[in-house]
């Protein structure tokens, strides 16, 4: 089953955060994060493993919540360059190394 | 030179038609995986491979095919395409010798349209 992302969509100014959420019915082994450019593949931002594990890529960050089975993605004075889609993939004990990627979340920062 | 490309890059095609999308890596990943992706749904598993003999169906593979011609070289068949195939298809790969958790590498993307 597909994770949920959270919002579909969000319009930023430069400089303004937010947070994007990834939750899934299934208990999670590993949240990979990517973004993807418009147009372009995805490119991959960070991987957390253990529960509570937080992990920052620049003013990206994330954490994981093993317990809610859920990953939430910071964006932290975004800039420009955050535009695009991110998207969670989830990795379940049972599925074994294949990840299933949320529907994304698309984000666009203006000047 | 891009580690991982896809032939080709864009695709128009006839109902019914078959038509191959190819797919080299030159990482020395041993995993290769097809995605296909439509608007609001993500990337979703047609195929994957973990090593040359090894093929397995993802969440969509009805309508498709692949074969793994070698570690490096990973293709996709649409056996006789149809209209709801057009969508944005992805190559990737990843490692499953450096580490117990991998990191996916995507490929450019091939754009299909089928008439």
């Amino acid at each position: 089953q597909q994770p949920v992302q959270s919002p579909q969509a969000v319009i930023l100014r430069e400089g303004e955060d937010a947070v994007i959420n990834c939750s899934s019915s299934k208990a999670l082994y590993s949240v990979h994060w990517y973004r993807q450019k418009h147009g372009e593949a995805p490119i991959f931002l960070m991987i957390l493993l253990k529960g509570g594990e937080q992990k920052g890529h620049d003013k990206i960050s994330a954490s994981f919540n093993e317990k809610k089975q859920q990953s939430s993605l910071y964006l932290t004075a975004s800039q420009l360059s955050y535009s695009g889609t991110y998207f969670c993939g989830t990795e379940t004990k049972a599925a074994g190394n294949k990840l299933t990627f949320g529907g994304g979340t698309r984000v666009l920062v203006k000047p | 030179d891009a580690d991982v490309t896809q032939t080709p890059r864009n695709r128009i095609t006839k109902t019914g038609k078959r038509i191959m999308l190819e797919c080299s890596q030159t990482k020395g990943h041993d995993r290769m995986y097809w995605y296909r992706q439509d608007p609001g749904l993500g990337l979703r598993l047609i195929y994957y491979s973990f090593d040359v003999k090894d093929i397995n169906k993802g969440e969509i593979s009805d309508g498709y095919s692949v074969s793994r011609q070698a570690q490096a070289k990973f293709s996709l068949s649409l056996e006789s395409a149809i209209p709801n195939q057009t969508a944005l298809y992805f190559c990737a790969t990843s490692d499953s010798r450096t580490s117990s958790v991998e990191t996916q590498y995507f490929g450019p993307g091939t754009r299909l349209l089928v008439l």
